[in-house]
C-alpha cells in the first residue's frame, strides 16, 4: 500500500531532550516536507527536500533540523525541544518538485502529536 | 504577504443544504491550488486540485471548486451536505515561483442534522 508513515504518533517529552520524528514513504517520491499544525494557523512548512541531500527551509525552520540521506526517509530532528514546539506535525511527499504541476500533489502521513513540557 | 486566505474560520450548514467554503489567493500567475480535508484526529486527504487544465474542478465526495482568476478565488462547493462532511478544510496554494506550499488557516465545517 502506498503510504507515508510517521513515528512516533504521540510523544511527550521534556524541554531540552533531543528527539527525532521519523518519516518514510514507499512511493519513490522525490519531494518531501514537514509541517506543523497549530490551532488557528493552519499548517506551516518547516523544511522541505527536493531530493536526496537537498533540503531547504520553509516558513518556520527555527529549532528544527532535517536530513535526507535516502530518498524514502526524511527525519525531523529537534535538538533541544522547547514548549513552543508543542504541536501536531505532518510529513508529506509528492512525486516530484512542486514546479511540475502534474506531479505536485502531496500525500500526508498520519501526524505526530508532540508535547514538550 | 498572505498567499492564501480562507475567509471563514467556521461554517455551519444543515444536512442536505449547499456548502460554500471560500478561499482567495495572492499570486501574479496562475498557481496550483488544492483543497484538503482533515477529519477529527485524522491526516489530510486531497479533495481536489487545480492546475490550469479546467477552471471547474471536480473532486471526491461530490465536492467541486471553481478557479476564478479575475477574483483570485478558488471556492469549494457541494450541492448537498452530508453529516460525514463535518471536518476541517484547508485551501492550499503552490506559487509558480517557488517550491513551497502555503496553507490557509482552515475552515471548520459543521453539519447540523
Amino acid at each position: 500500500e502506498a503510504q507515508v508513515t510517521q513515528n512516533p504518533r504521540y510523544l511527550i517529552t521534556v524541554t531540552g531532550k533531543k528527539l527525532t520524528v521519523t518519516c518514510s514513504q514507499n512511493m519513490n517520491h522525490e519531494y518531501m516536507s514537514w509541517y506543523r499544525q497549530d490551532p488557528g494557523l493552519g499548517l506551516r512548512q518547516i523544511y522541505y527536500s527536493m531530493n536526496v541531500e537537498v533540503t531547504d527551509k520553509g516558513d518556520v525552520p527555527e529549532g528544527y533540523k532535517v536530513s535526507r540521506k535516502e530518498k524514502r526517509n526524511f527525519p525531523l530532528i529537534l535538538e533541544s525541544p522547547s514548549p513552543n514546539q508543542t504541536s501536531l506535525y505532518f510529513c508529506a511527499s509528492s512525486l516530484s518538485a512542486p514546479l511540475v504541476p502534474s506531479t505536485d500533489t502531496q500525500y500526508f502521513g498520519p501526524g505526530t502529536r508532540l508535547t514538550v513540557l | 504577504a498572505q498567499s492564501v486566505t480562507q475567509l471563514d474560520s467556521h461554517v455551519s450548514v444543515s444536512e442536505g443544504t449547499p456548502v460554500l467554503l471560500r478561499c482567495n489567493y495572492s499570486s501574479s500567475y496562475s498557481p496550483s491550488l488544492f483543497w484538503y480535508v482533515q477529519h477529527p484526529n485524522k491526516g489530510l486527504q486531497l479533495l481536489l486540485k487545480y492546475t490550469s487544465a479546467a477552471t471547474l474542478v471536480k473532486g471526491i465526495n461530490g465536492f467541486e471548486a471553481e478557479f476564478k482568476k479575475s477574483e483570485t478565488s478558488f471556492h469549494l462547493t457541494k450541492p448537498s451536505a452530508h453529516m460525514s462532511d463535518a471536518a476541517e478544510y484547508f485551501c492550499v496554494v503552490r506559487l509558480n515561483t517557488g517550491n513551497q506550499f502555503y496553507f490557509g488557516t482552515g475552515t471548520s465545517l459543521t453539519v447540523i442534522p
